[in-house]
């Protein structure tokens, strides 16, 4: 089973360009997240896809961030303009729609895009 | 609100030795399920096990076991016979039934010494 799919890998950039990220989930798994991660840090939730909805996205700063995921399947994270403390590990993850069960709420995660603003 | 709390920023154990990872939590929802990830320095976070608030037994998945008690909300991961390769962060993590969000600790680097 293929698992979460991301990229670019790594991405430099200097502040207040652009830069986007895709993210194809597992097949079949129904929740996507995208996740921050600051050096050092645990992962902070930028933005929870239900299929194509948005279930949570408190926390993505939306004056520069946007996220979306068209046909429910895979997903953009886009930054305009960048700043200097986005620099960060952009992860994003993948589960089925939930539950009580293991399966239904573990998160699978890929191996994520690292970004660089210089 | 729910949060996790890893208070170990760091740790050392000798190559073939067991460690305990601390995690304790904090929730009023009855059903919830906690999870371990592994990260090494290439990034990707790795799971490594689950358990449930209604399992009965603690959950094991080979030289991971999870120690769970939850009267005193805590999930401690052990890891026995530690070999080189888990030099990483840990980071528990905590679900809360019917609120899809999942909230991470602040992680745990361990450091195994050959």
């Amino acid at each position: 089973e293929a698992g979460v799919a991301q990229s670019p890998r790594y991405k430099i950039i200097e502040k207040r360009q652009s830069v986007a990220f895709w993210c194809n989930p597992i097949s079949g798994h129904a929740t996507l997240y995208w996740y921050q991660q600051i050096l050092g840090q645990g992962p902070k939730l930028l933005i929870q896809f239900q299929n194509n909805g948005v279930v949570d996205d408190s926390q993505l700063p939306k004056d520069r961030f946007s996220a979306e995921r068209l046909k429910g399947v895979d997903s953009t994270l886009k930054i305009q303009p960048a700043k200097l403390e986005d620099s960060a590990v952009y992860l994003c993850a993948s589960s089925l729609a939930g539950g009580s069960s293991r399966s239904g709420n573990t998160i699978y995660f890929g191996e994520g895009s690292w970004l660089t603003v210089v | 609100a729910q949060k996790i709390t890893q208070t170990q920023p760091g740790m050392f154990v000798q190559e073939k030795e067991a460690v305990t990872l601390d995690c304790t939590y904090d929730t009023s929802d009855p059903s919830y399920g906690l999870f371990w990830y592994k990260q090494p320095s290439s990034g990707e976070m790795i799971f490594l096990i689950y358990q449930g608030s209604y399992d009965q037994q603690n959950a094991t998945e080979g030289r991971y076991s999870l120690n769970f008690q939850k009267a005193r909300k805590s999930a401690n991961l052990v890891i026995s016979a530690s070999q080189l390769g888990d030099s990483a962060m840990y980071f528990c993590a905590m679900r809360v039934e019917g609120y899809q969000k999942v909230t991470f600790g602040t992680g745990t680097k361990l450091q195994v010494i050959p």
